[in-house]
């Protein structure tokens, strides 16, 4: 089945402790991506990669860090989580190219931020 | 500024009838609109994609409009089900220099009633 997995579904976590949230997609896209949602604020993007080795700010990126060492994986990394980032986080993931492509998106992460 | 409006108020309907969803955009060279639903804790799940020469799609119950010159995308969804509960999100994919981003509305909340 085409999924994009994340992990942990739930975390809540201390002010300054590092952390990590896993996302790998099974459908060999390029391009993936993470989101934050927040009330009255929608889907805004962290960070996005369109291949291997490839990462590049989105609208919010501060407090965040991403890698793409693999094609099918794409940690976020939070290195001193603060309460502004308690939030909905989504990764996505997608094909490339000169079309237009839908994005395919993980169950969710909920994180809360003491 | 540039943005992408839906509704804010909730759509409340009876079951059976045709739900109608606006998005509006300003400032955009749009490439593309698409469309996703989102239950509620749950990632977005694509539903249809329109390009900026199209006029009108349609998958099964449902149907998206792109009219350009109103910078406005209808989703129409006939015969609703209270399973067609759920908030639908337009995101639209805008050229901007040599990039092309994507932005995101706030979404809007159907409630189908039987």
């Amino acid at each position: 089945e085409a999924q994009v997995t994340q992990n942990p579904r739930y975390l809540i976590t201390v002010t300054g402790k590092k952390l990590t949230v896993t996302c790998s997609q099974n459908m060999n896209h390029e391009y993936m991506s993470w989101y934050r949602q927040d009330p009255g604020l929608g889907l805004r993007q962290i960070y996005y990669s369109m291949n291997v080795e490839v990462t590049d700010k989105g609208d919010v990126p501060e407090g965040y860090k991403v890698s793409r060492k693999e094609k099918r994986n794409f940690p976020l990394i939070l290195e001193s989580p603060s309460p502004n980032q308690t939030s909905l986080y989504f990764c996505a993931s997608s094909l490339v190219g000169q079309g237009p492509y839908e994005q395919y998106f993980g169950p969710g992460t909920r994180l809360t931020v003491t | 500024s540039q943005k992408i409006e839906q509704n804010s108020e909730a759509l409340n309907i009876q079951e059976g009838k045709t739900a109608t969803l606006t998005c509006n955009y300003t400032n955009y060279s749009p490439a593309y609109l698409q469309w996703y639903r989102q239950d509620p804790g749950r990632g977005p799940v694509f539903l249809l994609l329109i390009r900026e020469n199209e006029k009108e799609k349609r998958k099964e119950r449902l149907k998206v409009t792109f009219d350009t010159t109103l910078k406005q995308s209808l989703f129409h969804i006939t015969a609703s089900q209270p399973a067609d509960s759920a908030t639908y999100l337009c995101a639209l994919r805008y050229n901007a220099g040599n990039n092309r981003k994507l932005i995101w509305g706030l979404g809007t909340s159907l409630a189908v009633n039987p």
